[in-house]
């Protein structure tokens, strides 16, 4: 069935780094692909989305770009600050969406 | 416009006891859905309503999980009686007919003890 792995967590790094969490993924078809975030005490939040193959997704300075080819949708930001501390899912579908496990990131001053 | 709420945040009950979540979706959003995560694992899928009619239950995991969604409006998923391995965050979703990418409820941190 469809499946998404991403990369585990907890990933830890200093202010201004750039960021990558890689996300692949099962699907049969051609699924829409999401990020979604946690903050600290809130609930998932759409971070961005990509509906078809070499779409980019992008907000608040994340981007990710579905790779058909290589079953990929990782998420990438050139300089993290620490507001960007969370819970990181992707997540594949539409009315039934399947999540990855989520990777937590710490940001430090 | 108001957000998915949820209630309550948290619930401490005891094994064998009756615990029922709310959710109060987006006014105007058909689609409800309910997921949990268990023990930081991945988030599941649950059920997902249309209006007021079950549209995918496969993922409710036996019997002492009921959902409903009376009216169309706010839902309700009753765990009776519950178990030790239904702890975890339940979350609430809600979309437009037809949209893709849920606003999702802060979600109920639910812990059977």
């Amino acid at each position: 069935g469809d499946s998404v792995t991403q990369m585990e967590g907890p990933v830890t790094l200093s202010e201004e780094a750039f960021l990558t969490i890689n996300c692949t993924y099962t699907a049969t078809g051609y699924p829409s692909l999401f990020w979604y975030v946690q903050y600290p005490g809130e609930g998932l939040q759409l971070l961005l989305k990509a509906t078809k193959a070499d779409d980019k997704g992008s907000n608040k300075g994340f981007e990710a770009t579905y790779r058909k080819e290589t079953t990929s949708f990782h998420l990438e930001k050139g300089s993290v600050q620490v507001s960007d501390s969370a819970v990181y899912f992707c997540a594949l579908g539409g009315f039934k969406t399947i999540f990855g496990a989520g990777t937590r990131l710490f940001v430090k001053a | 416009e108001a957000g998915v709420t949820q209630f309550p945040s948290h619930s401490v009950i005891e094994k064998g006891q009756t615990v029922t979540l709310r959710c109060d979706p987006i006014s105007g959003h058909d689609n409800l859905y309910w997921y949990r995560r268990v023990m930081g694992k991945e988030i599941k899928f649950l059920l997902h309503f249309v209006k007021e009619s079950k549209q995918d239950e496969s993922g409710m995991p036996n019997n002492r999980f009921l959902a409903e969604r009376t009216g169309g409006t706010y839902s309700t998923l009753k765990v009776q009686p519950a178990e030790l391995e239904d702890s975890g965050v339940y979350f609430c979703a809600s979309s437009r007919q037809g949209a893709y990418g849920y606003t999702f409820g802060s979600g109920t941190r639910l812990t059977v003890v």
